[in-house]
């Protein structure tokens, strides 16, 4: 079984300065991790995902994720954010060639300041 | 660009009614999923389908729920007798492909407030 723990429910951060979202994970088996974003009133939308490969990823909006295997970590990072980035991030695991059974975590809602 | 869209945007009900929450998938995919929130908490799996019959599904997902494709677009979940705690945020999803290496589009949810 796999579990998702984000450890920051809020956070708060003045426009253009830099953010990391904390993601870990727990799982018995190998892994694809996503994270997701969700704009109000909007559906979830996907940023990025770490399938294989390299562990640095690339996603839209400027968004990165390093894929850490020995910390069972996937932290989201953004150098410098806007006011748009406002909106819930969630990262989410599903097992390695399996089904989009993906379990989530409860989220971290992300606060850009002006 | 082609997205998922449900409805109703959000639904009141009364503890025991039946509530049928409508989706309308991505139409080239094959693969359709419900999950929910529960507010505060994380989204959870509830079922997946294809070809009209459910693939996989979770503990959640008892006998007061079933999912239907009625039709060649609408893909449906029905809850037949609700309760307090279904209360929640349901979301839509569907895929193109069974294999989680894509990507899974997800529609804006419906909210359920059960009284």
């Amino acid at each position: 079984a796999q579990s998702v723990t984000q450890l920051d429910s809020q956070v708060p951060v003045f426009e253009e300065a830099p953010v990391e979202l904390r993601c870990n994970y727990s799982s018995s088996v190998s892994v694809y991790l996503f994270w997701y974003v969700q704009y109000p009133n909007q559906g979830l939308q996907l940023l990025l995902k770490y399938l294989s490969g390299s562990t640095l990823v690339k996603g839209i909006n400027g968004f990165e994720a390093e894929f850490n295997k020995s910390q069972t970590s996937f932290h989201l990072r953004k150098p410098s954010v806007h006011i748009s980035d406002t909106a819930e991030y969630f990262c989410a695991v599903s097992e390695t060639s399996g089904t989009y059974k993906y379990i989530f975590g409860t989220g971290t809602r992300l606060k850009v300041l002006a | 660009e082609p997205e998922v869209t449900q409805t109703p945007s959000h639904q009141v009900t009364q503890m025991g009614q039946e509530v049928i929450l409508r989706c309308v998938p991505i139409s080239n995919h094959l693969y359709f999923y419900w999950y929910r929130q529960i507010l505060g908490q994380k989204v959870e799996f509830l079922v997946s389908f294809y070809n009209n019959e459910i693939s996989e599904k979770s503990e959640i997902f008892d006998d007061q729920f079933s999912v239907e494709r009625p039709d060649g677009s609408n893909f449906t979940l029905k809850i037949r007798s609700t309760k307090l705690e279904d209360s929640a945020m349901y979301f839509c999803a569907s895929s193109r492909v069974r294999i989680n290496t894509g990507e899974l589009f997800f529609g804006e949810g419906s909210r359920l407030t059960v009284l």
